[in-house]
């Protein structure tokens, strides 16, 4: 089956910096890959999505870049801000399944 | 527009003791999944409705816990009786028909068992 793993499970960065939070998948047959943002007290919110026949996806301020060779995700935030401090979560889906497998997730926090 | 609704917000029974959790998706979304987080580690899958028919229940983790989708729109899930390794937060979420589209989650059923 598919695991998903966080590099780091906390994240500093200064307000105005940008950030980047990695993933690893470990299923080659994985072909749907979404980021999602989880506020204190909310549901995972929806961030960007990338499919396996893209290695870039630009959202605003947010950029998604897919390395299918070595299975590996990452979410690039520019000039991150206070409202940016969360759990990002990355999840995997693979063929006609649709369920999701998410990785631990990354608590981002930025510093004033 | 509505987003995906769940309630309780927050849950507190014994061992032993029967919850239902309940989840409204948003309306026309025929894809509804039940996921949840155990103790800040990540969020796992439980099963996925087509409208009221179950298409994956593979995360299910015993048969303590019944999920129902009666006439395709809100669902309920029960854990009886519920254990301690039953805590955690429970996620609800929905999409539309279609090959690939996003799940929208609700805000979850925090179940704490004593």
């Amino acid at each position: 089956g598919e695991s998903v793993g966080l590099h780091l499970p906390t994240l500093s960065v200064q307000e105005g910096d940008n950030s980047i939070i990695n993933c690893a998948y470990s299923n080659s047959a994985s072909d749907y890959f979404i980021w999602y943002k989880q506020e204190s007290g909310k549901g995972p919110q929806f961030i960007i999505d990338i499919r396996s026949n893209m290695d870039k996806r630009q959202g605003q301020r947010v950029t998604v870049l897919l390395n299918k060779t070595v299975k590996h995700l990452s979410l690039q935030i520019a000039a991150t801000q206070p409202g940016d401090s969360a759990v990002y979560f990355c999840a995997v889906g693979s063929g006609s399944a649709r369920q999701l497998t998410f990785g631990s997730g990354t608590q981002l926090t930025v510093l004033p | 527009e509505a987003g995906v609704t769940q309630f309780p917000s927050h849950s507190v029974i014994e061992k032993g003791q029967t919850v239902t959790l309940r989840c409204d998706p948003i309306s026309g979304h025929d894809n509804l999944y039940w996921y949840r987080r155990v103790m800040g580690k990540e969020i796992k899958f439980l099963l996925h409705f087509v409208k009221e028919s179950k298409q994956d229940e593979s995360g299910m983790p015993n048969n303590r816990f019944l999920a129902e989708r009666t006439g395709g729109t809100y669902s309920t899930l029960k854990v009886q009786p519920a254990e301690l390794e039953d805590s955690g937060v429970y996620f609800c979420a929905s999409s539309q028909s279609g090959t690939r589209s996003e799940q929208y989650f609700g805000p979850g059923t925090r179940l704490t068992v004593t």
